[in-house]
Parts: structure tokens; C-alpha cells; sequence
């Protein structure tokens, strides 16, 4: 089945301690990319990546790294963790369909910082 | 940079009633224009998409929405709502030829019985 998977989908966590998101794609998609969604905010990007070893910063990238050392793969990572990143994490991948691009969301990963 | 618009964050109707959500984007180049649901605990998941061709785009579960382009518009609607089309919906816009999506701050439909 084709899908997006990250893990962990809840995690819990103190302020300063670092942690992962995994992010992992089945469809052999070139564009992976990170959104944190906030009410009444929608869906903001955090970093994209348009294949292997290249990344780039989206519109929100403060207090995130991401890396992409395989095209399957596209981590998360929160160095120092803060209050004000609780919030609900999607990955995506994205494949050309036609003449557009068609973004695939894993289901999510609810952060709560303490 | 690309935008859009949701008018209400809230939208409520009886069930049967017609859903009527409203997305405005600001560009002077006709973009591609999506709409996402959320289900509750759920990612988003692609109901339809406009990439210039017909202007009336039908999607899945009976949604539809029309690009009105002097109206820099893509409301989405369903003639008769059901008690399972309770999520959150979201209107994205992207440049054509372009990954990036920027999305609207979602309208959540609630379906009284």
C-alpha cells in the first residue's frame, strides 16, 4: 500500500530535550516536506527537500533540522525543544500527477512540549 | 508569494443541507487550487484539484467547487451534506509547476442531525 508513515504519532516531552520524528515514504517520491498545524493557522511548512541530500528552509523553519540521506527518509529534528513547538506535525510526499504535483500527508504526530 | 483565504472557521448545517465553504487566493496568474479534509485523528487527504482545465472540478464524496477566476475564487460545495462529511477542510494554492503548497487557516463543518 502506497503511504507516508511517521513515527512516533503522540510523544510527550520536556523543553531542551532533543527528539526525532521519523518520516518515511513507500512511493519512491523525489519532494518530502514537514508542516506543523495550529488552529487557525492551517498547515505551515518547515523544511522541503527536493531529493536526496538537498533540503531548504519553508515559511516556520526556527528550532528545526531535517536531513535526507535516503529518498525514502526525511527525519524531523528538534535540538532543544520549546513550549511554543506543541503542535500537531505532518509529513508529505509529493509526486508530479498531469501537469501539477499531488501531495500524499502521513497522519500525523501530536507534540506536546512541557 | 501564494495565499488563500477560508471565510469562517466554523460552518454548521443539517444534514441534507447544502455545504458551502468559500476560499479566496491572491494571485494575478491563475495558480492550481486544492481542497484537503481532515478527518478527526486523521491526515489530509485530497478531495479536489484544479489545474486549469475544466472550471467545475467534481471530487470525491459529492464535493465540488468552481474557479471563478474574476472573482479569484474556489468555493467548494455539496448539494446535500451527510453526518460523515464532519472534518476540517482546507483550501491550498500552489504555483503552477511547483511543490509548494501554502494553505488557508481551515474551515471546520460540523452536521447536525
Amino acid at each position: 500500500e502506497a503511504q507516508v508513515t511517521q513515527n512516533p504519532r503522540y510523544l510527550i516531552t520536556v523543553t531542551g530535550k532533543k527528539l526525532t520524528v521519523t518520516c518515511s515514504q513507500n512511493m519512491n517520491h523525489e519532494y518530502m516536506s514537514w508542516y506543523r498545524q495550529d488552529p487557525g493557522l492551517g498547515l505551515r511548512q518547515i523544511y522541503y527537500s527536493m531529493n536526496v541530500e538537498v533540503t531548504d528552509k519553508g515559511d516556520v523553519p526556527e528550532g528545526y533540522k531535517v536531513s535526507r540521506k535516503e529518498k525514502r527518509n526525511f527525519p524531523l529534528i528538534l535540538e532543544s525543544p520549546s513550549p511554543n513547538q506543541t503542535s500537531l506535525y505532518f509529513c508529505a510526499s509529493s509526486s508530479r500527477t498531469g501537469s501539477s504535483y499531488e501531495q500524499y500527508f502521513g497522519p500525523g504526530t501530536r507534540l506536546t512540549v512541557t | 508569494a501564494q495565499s488563500v483565504t477560508q471565510l469562517g472557521s466554523h460552518v454548521s448545517v443539517s444534514e441534507g443541507a447544502l455545504v458551502l465553504l468559500r476560499c479566496n487566493y491572491s494571485s494575478s496568474v491563475p495558480p492550481y487550487l486544492f481542497w484537503y479534509v481532515q478527518y478527526p485523528n486523521q491526515g489530509l487527504q485530497l478531495l479536489l484539484k484544479y489545474t486549469s482545465a475544466a472550471t467545475l472540478v467534481k471530487g470525491i464524496n459529492g464535493f465540488e467547487a468552481e474557479f471563478k477566476k474574476s472573482e479569484t475564487s474556489f468555493h467548494l460545495t455539496k448539494p446535500s451534506a451527510h453526518m460523515s462529511d464532519a472534518a476540517e477542510y482546507f483550501c491550498a494554492v500552489s504555483d503552477r509547476d511547483d511543490y509548494k503548497l501554502s494553505f488557508g487557516a481551515g474551515t471546520t463543518v460540523t452536521v447536525r442531525a
